[in-house]
């Protein structure tokens, strides 16, 4: 099945750094969706994106839905040591039985 | 605040075996989701719901199979595990309608297949 374009793999931050991701698609999704999962447990949503152009925050974190639709980023400021984790993208179109596509995730450590 | 929970967070079994990994989600969400998740492979789906004794295949199946009988209750079945399915398990669960897409997460299963 199709998986949406996160890179790099791994990304290392120093304490208090701010920190961007971007997550690309061929295809257009009417919703994008970020989520971050910490080690052993399952993803938690953290932001929810449903119109292009939309800019949402989150406390330290800020998404965007690209007016294209078919890309989306993720910024994170003034990193704190539990943003630790793997930070998946996903996309999805409203409509019957709709499934999401997923990135890979990117995993973020921040060093103290 | 939506609970997906699912029946063990660690679960070791034998090749051959019959596993089954039951989710449970008290929102009233219409559809229920199986993922695996492998190291440099990301969330891959096996099978969806999207009402009770409604099932549709994801993009790996094989080797798998699910049961709806109830609303809140989805269950993925191992016929005969081996162990390339050793993996994690991650059971999700999403309303219909408008918030159709976004989806909800349990703990998930760790599942080791000797």
């Amino acid at each position: 099945g199709q998986q949406l374009n996160q890179s790099p793999q791994s990304m290392f931050i120093q304490e208090g750094e701010d920190v961007s991701m971007n997550c690309t698609s061929s295809s257009i999704f009417n919703t994008w969706l970020w989520y971050k999962q910490d080690p052993g447990e399952g993803p938690v949503l953290l932001i929810a994106l449903y119109k292009a152009g939309e800019l949402t925050s989150n406390g330290r974190l800020t998404a965007q839905f690209g007016i294209t639709r078919k890309d989306s980023f993720l910024n994170i400021s003034a990193s704190i040591p539990s943003d630790v984790g793997i930070y998946f993208c996903a996309g999805g179109n409203t409509g019957a039985n709709s499934k999401l596509t997923f990135g890979k995730g990117i995993t973020l450590s921040v060093r103290p | 605040d939506v609970k997906v929970t699912q029946s063990s967070r660690y679960l070791v079994k034998r090749t051959g075996e019959k596993v089954f990994l039951e989710c449970v989600q008290d929102m009233d969400h219409e559809n229920m989701f199986w993922y695996r998740q492998d190291p440099g492979l990301g969330l891959r789906l096996i099978y969806f719901s999207y009402d009770v004794k409604m099932k549709e295949k994801g993009d790996i199946p094989e080797g798998y199979s699910v049961s709806r009988e109830k609303k809140e209750r989805f269950s993925l079945i191992l016929e005969s595990a081996s162990t390339n399915q050793t993996s994690m398990y991650l059971c999700a669960s999403s309303f219909g309608g408008r918030a159709l897409d976004t989806q909800y997460f349990g703990p998930g299963t760790r599942l080791t297949v000797l």
